[in-house]
């Protein structure tokens, strides 16, 4: 297993689906990370989990709702989305969070494209 | 608050060429540093980091980094481009806080 395995690479979905982004982590890292990436933007950070726990959501819509079941695996449910939610969605993970002692150097998925028609 | 800035949003080089991608960086304690390379549909994937060990810092792919605290620089080379070097380059700072990255430089390598 590669480091940080995210599914599905591609999704489409309408307005008023509902889908979910999943990453999986194997290198026993305690941070995970979601971020957005949209064209001719900087990379967006929107949610931050430290041991399980949501430590920092970046005003990011209610219409995208991150899941932390256990160190391992971050979920991204999407409900509603809108075109403009249209982006390259990356997970990444890291063993501490950045100024917690170690470097904070991320290591990232292959990133989940997403359509939204 | 730490932030890094990459001058220049695209740099075009001809293959055989020095590539030279530059970015400063902003800190209140002694940073971390990294580069990331990133390809068309895939995640980030690290060049090399500076973690204030040696200052000159080697990579892969032929890739390396100054770090100069004179200057709060942390500019990536490599001595002579490949076609394969054509990529998006994230600069990116970790010290105080969670990773923040430069809005990234994306290299075209002609041949």
């Amino acid at each position: 297993e590669t480091g940080v395995t995210q599914t599905p690479r591609h999704l489409v979905m309408g307005m008023t689906n509902k889908k979910s982004l999943k990453c999986e982590q194997h290198l026993g890292h305690n941070a995970m990370y979601w971020y957005k990436q949209s064209a001719k933007k900087p990379l967006e950070l929107m949610f931050v989990y430290n041991f399980k726990e949501q430590t920092e959501n970046n005003s990011v819509p209610s219409r995208f709702s991150p899941e932390c079941p256990n160190s391992s695996h971050l979920f991204l449910h999407l409900h509603t989305l809108q075109p403009e939610d249209s982006a390259l969605y990356l997970c990444a993970s890291s063993q501490d969070r950045g100024g917690q002692g170690g470097t904070g150097e991320l290591f990232f998925g292959e990133g989940s494209r997403l359509t939204v028609l | 608050a730490q932030s890094v800035t990459q001058l220049g949003s695209h740099v075009s080089v001809s293959e055989g060429a020095l590539v030279l991608l530059r970015c400063n960086y902003s800190s209140s304690v002694p940073p971390y540093l990294f580069w990331y390379v990133q390809y068309p549909n895939q995640g980030l994937q690290l060049l090399l980091k500076y973690t204030s060990a040696a200052t000159l810092v080697k990579g892969i792919n032929g890739f390396e980094a100054e770090f100069k605290k004179s200057e709060t620089s942390f500019h990536l080379t490599k001595p002579s481009a490949h076609m394969s070097d054509a990529a998006e380059y994230f600069c990116a700072v970790s010290g105080d806080n969670d990773m923040r990255f430069g809005a990234g430089t994306r290299l075209t390598v002609k041949p």
